[in-house]
């Protein structure tokens, strides 16, 4: 039973404009969410999180998004560059410091130049 | 070499054959992590190593023995596999539990497993 799930298994977005990758999640227990981003032949590596206190969290082109009554959070990417094409995990766990984290299965985006 | 290096990359096995997983970590962690990525599937947490004594195993069949001699290495050993076992082995490490303090977890390039 998958407890964080992207539906999105791609998206295109142009060069410049936003993207958008969405996620849910079925476990109330989780307390910290995370997105990882993983190019061809590399392993997945960490972007940003948030935790369930929160419902923004800004990093620089990245915002992630948390709505906790819908288990729902959201990363947005403006503007975006063709180097963000790889695939975007989302993952959650139970509280930060935890070794279990549960991921989606990814969104592959890709910016068109 | 920097980070979590994993051999080998690529590796083809028969049903019938052993081999081993190999990651090692350069970063000083404590905790080491053994993940599978099947197609279409999310990444599942197979098991974890903290101080290298195993503290979580996620119900992995005994066809996967998991050795961890010290704290920057891990191995993964294979024997007879069945086809569906074929996936991306991903090795982690981190820093380890602690508490509140964000575990950030470092992942190696992967081994792609192809079984027979």
């Amino acid at each position: 039973d998958q407890q964080v799930k992207q539906n999105s298994p791609s998206l295109s977005v142009q060069e410049g404009r936003i993207s958008i990758l969405n996620c849910d999640y079925t476990n109330s227990m989780f307390d910290y969410f995370l997105w990882y981003k993983k190019y061809p032949a590399e392993g997945p590596t960490f972007l940003i999180s948030i935790s369930s206190i929160k419902d923004k969290n800004e990093d620089g082109r990245f915002t992630v998004f948390l709505n906790k009554s819908a288990k729902h959070l959201s990363l947005h990417i403006v503007p975006s560059q063709p180097g963000d094409s790889a695939v975007y995990f989302c993952a959650a766990s139970v509280n930060p410091g935890a070794n279990n984290l549960f991921f989606g299965t990814g969104t592959r985006l890709t910016v068109i130049p | 070499e920097t980070g979590v290096t994993q051999t080998p990359r690529h590796l083809v096995m028969g049903m019938t054959n052993k081999k081993s997983l190999k990651c090692e970590q350069h970063l000083g962690h404590n905790a080491m992590y053994w993940y599978k990525q099947s197609a279409k599937k999310p990444l599942e947490l197979m098991f974890v190593y903290s101080l290298e004594e195993r503290v979580e195993n996620n119900s992995v069949p005994s066809r996967f023995s998991p050795e961890c001699p010290n704290s920057s290495h891990l191995f993964l050993h294979l024997h007879t596999l069945q086809p569906e076992d074929s996936a991306l082995y991903l090795c982690a490490s981190s820093q380890g539990t602690q508490g509140d303090r964000y575990n950030e977890q470092f992942f190696g390039p992967g081994t792609r497993l192809t079984v027979l």
